[in-house]
């Protein structure tokens, strides 16, 4: 079964550096999502994109946050200045269908020193 | 605002026992209803959903999940659990229009001791 894949599985990043997380949705999904998870708290929508463009953004992301689609495959999350509070899993979904489930991968664990 | 409140953090059984995990949500229009699971070290799986229909659906691995409309409920059941089931269960809503997006419950612990 297609899975939607995310690297790196986990990142180690300095307060104040620029992060990107990599997201590859599956091949036919037109849809993509990303959703933050703190430990310990709710899994948390931060943005859906469609036809090259965000589509919705929720209040968490902010400036500092940016999404792409670079080429015909990769899905990307920047954060430009990352904050201590910006430790998270991050996961990435993709759906092809706006009102189908939304496929899910493995996520990044996010950690900010 | 919309909102899915997931009624117990942390559920232990022991195996062979039955579960049901609650879930109830707010918004007033149309939704899809989900389950995930997450078991430990793993992706969001998709267990169950209702789109319409049949108010009793069922998923994989022996879970349904009942939508009550009146009550605004979506809980997920299993007559008998194994250690296997082990996992986080999340409850997610999916308005139909406005805003696609997931919004999700807190989250269960499942332990199940053999």
């Amino acid at each position: 079964e297609p899975e939607v894949t995310q690297t790196p599985s986990h990142q180690v990043t300095q307060m104040g550096q620029e992060v990107i997380l990599r997201c590859v949705p599956i091949s036919n999904h037109l849809y993509f999502y990303w959703y933050r998870q703190i430990l310990g708290q709710k899994v948390e929508f931060l943005v859906s994109f469609y036809n090259n463009e965000i589509s919705e953004k929720s209040e968490i992301f902010d400036d500092q946050f940016s999404v792409e689609r670079p080429d015909g495959s990769n899905f990307t999350l920047k954060i430009r200045s990352t904050k201590l509070e910006d430790s998270a899993m991050y996961f990435c979904a993709s759906t092809d269908n706006s009102n189908q489930p939304q496929h899910f991968g493995d996520g990044t664990r996010l950690s900010i020193l | 605002a919309q909102s899915v409140s997931q009624h117990n953090h942390h559920v232990i059984l022991s195996e062979a026992a039955s579960l049901e995990l609650g879930c109830n949500y707010s918004y007033g229009g149309t939704v899809n209803l989900f389950w995930y699971v997450q078991y430990p070290g793993q992706h969001l799986q998709l267990l169950l959903k209702y789109f319409s229909g049949d108010p009793l659906v069922k998923g994989i691995k022996g879970f349904e999940a009942e939508f009550i409309k009146s009550k605004f409920s979506f809980n997920l059941r299993k007559p008998s659990v194994q250690w296997s089931d082990t996992a986080e269960y999340f409850c997610a809503v999916l308005p139909i229009q406005g805003a696609q997006k997931l919004v999700f419950g807190q989250g269960t612990r499942l332990t199940i001791n053999p």
